[in-house]
């Protein structure tokens, strides 16, 4: 089935700790995205990416990174800088033109 | 000023009513706009696009009034499974970016 897989469901992060979170769509989507949802708020975007090997920060980049050497994967990690990193993540993506988003079905990150 | 704002509610209906919400967005320039559902727990799912001609699929109903900057969701017949949050999402000019409302919750009464 077509879709987007982001794994692990589940992430706990101890104090000082890099974490990464696989993000993979077999949707041939050019454009991915990485979102933060925290309790009772919308969407935040964290990064984006129109094409490989290109990646623009968006609202609340700081204390995250990305890679985007292929067009399937888009991962994000939560570096130690990032100081309040429990939230759900979720990535997105979409075709250009068609201007939908698609979203996988997230992952929620603790901390220890 | 938020790009997307929406009223958080609770709002609490009996099955078969009738509720509508809104949205506003403050970028005049924006392009596509979308109507979201997310379960608890759960990731957003597109309920529908909205069209400026205004578009209807099945009980739901989506408006768009550029001059006024908001777009609206109608909800006929409201069922149990209807209750969720609903996203209003707004498509930035240049295409690039998607800017998401806090959230609409939407509980529905037996």
């Amino acid at each position: 089935d077509g879709g987007i897989t982001q794994s692990p469901k589940y992430l706990f992060r101890k104090e000082g700790q890099n974490v990464t979170l696989s993000c993979e769509q077999n949707l041939n989507h050019d454009a991915m995205y990485w979102y933060r949802q925290d309790p009772g708020q919308g969407l935040r975007l964290i990064y984006y990416s129109q094409i490989v090997n290109d990646f623009q920060k968006g609202d609340i980049a700081e204390g995250y990174s990305v890679s985007r050497e292929k067009k399937e994967s888009f991962p994000l990690t939560v570096t130690s800088a990032q100081k309040n990193p429990t939230a759900f993540y979720l990535c997105a993506s979409s075709m250009p033109g068609r201007n939908i988003q698609y979203f996988g079905a997230g992952t929620r990150l603790s901390v220890l | 000023r938020k790009e997307v704002e929406q009223d958080p509610g609770p709002f609490n209906v009996p099955e078969g009513a009738t509720v509508a919400f809104n949205c506003t967005y403050s970028n005049s320039a924006s392009q596509s706009f979308f109507w979201y559902r997310q379960d608890c727990r759960k990731e957003p799912k597109l309920l529908m696009s909205v069209y400026s001609s205004g578009n209807e699929d099945g009980r739901f109903t989506a408006q768009l009034n550029r001059a006024s900057q908001y777009i609206s969701l109608l909800i006929r017949d409201s069922k149990l499974s209807d209750s969720a949050t609903y996203l209003c999402v707004v498509n930035s000019n240049t295409g690039n970016q998607f800017y998401f409302g806090t959230g609409t919750s939407l509980t529905v009464i037996p």
